[in-house]
């Protein structure tokens, strides 16, 4: 069966400190890879997602930046946080091939707190 | 680009009373739709989804959805809540082009 990690759970970072989340997909080849943010009140907001190593879309300009040096391997990072980057972070995972199979599955997220 | 709005974003229910939850969203052609589930401390989890057929879905734990294409809503139901069903509700819509798209959410919380 297929798996999602995520780590870490949770992050208190400083100002200006660089950041580093990873995702890992256990259990299948070729997925769509995602990173979303979490916000009270706001829903799920997509950041980036990839179809493939090397292919990433982002979908809002930020401070963030995302890599998939891997098949299964999904990286959010940042060079220098801001306040504004707190939040909740979800990684997620969907069958790459079967176009019509477009269900997420979801990793336990990591609470980001910025200081 | 497509959109999804869920106008509750905070819904208080005493046990056994029924749920309605509305969800509209916005493209015009094909579309999947789903509803998440995110109970307090766990990650979310798909309560029940639409891709085609039958537009009356039916997920886990007795929930229901109505897809009304000339609507542009896919509504959740449950006839009868309970305690455990206080989560927050996601619906989302996936075009085929794109990752999913996420409503804003709605809190339930069922009073014992």
């Amino acid at each position: 069966s297929q798996t999602i990690h995520q780590w870490p759970a949770t992050l208190v970072q400083p100002v200006g400190s660089p950041l580093s989340l990873e995702c890992t997909v256990e259990g299948t080849s070729n997925p769509n890879l995602y990173w979303y943010r979490q916000a009270a009140g706001r829903g799920l907001q997509l950041l980036f997602y990839s179809v493939g190593i090397g292919q990433i879309s982002s979908e809002v300009p930020q401070n963030l930046s995302a890599s998939r040096p891997q098949d299964r391997q999904f990286i959010l990072s940042s060079k220098k946080l801001l306040l504004s980057d707190s939040g909740f972070y979800l990684c997620a995972w969907s069958p790459g091939r079967d176009r019509k199979n477009t269900e997420a599955f979801f990793g336990q997220g990591t609470r980001l707190t910025v200081v | 680009a497509q959109s999804v709005s869920q106008h509750n974003h905070h819904v208080i229910l005493s046990e056994a009373a029924s749920l309605e939850l509305g969800c509209n969203y916005s493209y015009g052609g094909t579309v999947n739709l789903f509803w998440y589930v995110q109970y307090p401390g766990q990650h979310l989890q798909l309560l029940l989804k639409y891709f085609s057929g039958d537009p009356l879905v039916k997920g886990i734990k007795g929930f229901e959805a109505e897809f009304i294409k000339s609507k542009f809503s896919f509504n959740l139901r449950k006839p009868s809540v309970q305690w455990s069903d206080t989560a927050e509700y996601f619906c989302a819509v996936n075009t085929g082009r794109r990752a999913l798209t996420f409503g804003s959410g709605t809190r339930l919380q069922v009073q014992p």
